[in-house]
């Protein structure tokens, strides 16, 4: 168990619809990172917040956005959903930029 | 724009046989560098770091890798691989601005 939390575990919803992923990091962590992992595009960096503040950005769709609330866990949300959206989102946290990630269990979406 | 870079997509080798992964990075600068492995079904897990001073790093589960700064690489050793072995292969680096950048992985199928 790495100490970072992801909710739920598995979502399946429709094409167009709107969905949210939650992440609560390790105790102490500072920054949060989303991830996407599909079998065609491998593992694919979203974004990274530190302390509530966009720090990178990545990959991310334009209909994908994210934040950080102020008692650090973060959100992912993906809307105007696509059958390509099907993935297992990743959210990883860390002290700070230059310290090892810490992987939650992931989030698998399914878009039907 | 710096880059990650793992020369073997797939490898497949028995069990008791040695493996080595290669990753190669692209940026000149201090670096921190990480493997993290994926079991089958789930998430990512460090397997060992490297941030400073012995270049020779021992991880989890008999790993270990090694730093040679001249040859920009930080390659992935087992002296004998396991059944259990079998799992998706990431390297990571951290340049010093904080920047993380993943390899595309190594998928790594160890037969009995």
């Amino acid at each position: 168990d790495s100490g970072v939390t992801q909710t739920p575990k598995h979502l399946i919803t429709a094409t167009g619809q709107r969905v949210t992923l939650r992440c609560s990091p390790r105790s102490g962590d500072l920054s949060v990172y989303w991830y996407q992992q599909s079998l065609d595009q491998g593992l694919q960096f979203l974004i990274q917040y530190y302390n509530g503040e966009e720090r990178a950005k990545g990959n991310i769709l334009e209909r994908f956005s994210a934040q950080q609330f102020p008692d650090l866990h973060s959100e992912l949300n993906l809307s105007s959903l696509e059958l390509g959206d099907s993935a297992l989102y990743f959210c990883a946290s860390s002290y700070s930029s230059y310290n090892e990630q810490f992987f939650g269990p992931g989030t698998r979406l399914t878009v039907l | 724009a710096q880059s990650v870079s793992q020369h073997n997509h797939h490898v497949i080798l028995s069990e008791a046989a040695s493996l080595e992964l290669g990753c190669n990075y692209s940026y000149g600068g201090t670096v921190n560098l990480f493997w993290y492995v994926q079991y089958p079904g789930q998430h990512l897990q460090l397997l060992l770091k490297y941030f400073s001073g012995d270049p020779l790093v021992k991880g989890i589960k008999g790993f270990e890798a090694e730093f040679i700064k001249s040859k920009f690489s930080f390659n992935l050793r087992k002296p004998s691989v396991q059944w259990s072995d079998t799992a998706e292969y990431f390297c990571a680096v951290i340049d010093s601005w904080g920047k993380l950048q993943f390899g595309a992985g190594t998928q790594v199928v160890v037969t009995p």
